[in-house]
């Protein structure tokens, strides 16, 4: 079945260790999002490609970095992960045209612990 | 902050009563999505209903937008124990492919 798969489910890493999180979908949508969510609150949009170009929300933290080198995979990769970062992430996808937007597609999510 | 606002933050029923859950938003939109999350998995869509909407049904589920109010309801009727899951409103703004994703109501159904 096509569909979001995000690696790994869980992630553990220490504070200020890099960390990279990967996303690849099958849909071969345009679009792919990165988003955080913390316990029990609404999933915050970090930063989104549509195709290749890269869009930076303003409050999403310099130490957050996204890479898609195609269109079927795209990664989030945190510099300096501090114990604030602790949250799930979560991928999605959506085929975006005309003036209409559509439904996203997620990813089950990677859950990150910062020790 | 554009975020929108869900009440009630937590609903608790009984399996076969109808549950409503209700959006407010503050700025214009192209559409309204309504997605459903399970503990501790992604987010799945549930429906969307476009601005020149005013209601839309997809099985149980009936939603409703009015735009004059900046708020959509999102009704389930006959729930059922599996319905239990935390429900998020998003919106479409037109000429951005970005969502804001309202804080969410967090159903219970009771067997």
């Amino acid at each position: 079945d096509a569909m979001v798969i995000q690696n790994p489910r869980y992630q553990v890493t220490q504070f200020g260790k890099p960390v990279t999180l990967s996303c690849s979908q099958t849909l071969n949508h345009n679009v792919m999002y990165w988003y955080q969510q913390k316990s029990s609150q609404a999933p915050k949009l970090l930063f989104h490609y549509y195709d290749k170009d890269f869009n930076n929300e303003a409050d999403t933290p310099d130490n957050f970095q996204s890479r898609r080198p195609n269109t079927s995979f795209c990664f989030l990769d945190i510099r300096s992960p501090g114990l604030g970062d602790t949250a799930m992430y979560l991928c999605a996808t959506s085929r975006e045209f005309g003036r209409f937007n559509q439904p996203q597609h997620f990813g089950d999510g990677t859950r990150l612990s910062i020790l | 902050s554009q975020q929108g606002e869900e009440d009630p933050q937590a609903l608790s029923i009984q399996e076969g009563e109808n549950a409503t859950m209700n959006c407010s938003y503050k700025t214009s939109i192209n559409n309204l999505q309504w997605y459903r999350q399970n503990s501790g998995r992604g987010l799945v869509h549930l429906i969307l209903i476009r601005s020149n909407e005013r209601e839309k049904h997809s099985g149980r589920l009936r939603v409703t937008l009015d735009t004059s109010k900046k708020s959509s309801s999102l009704l389930i009727t006959a729930s059922r124990a599996a319905d239990t899951a935390s429900y998020f409103c998003a919106t479409g703004r037109a000429g951005t492919y970005k969502y804001i994703f309202g804080t969410g109501t967090r159903l219970k159904v009771l067997a």
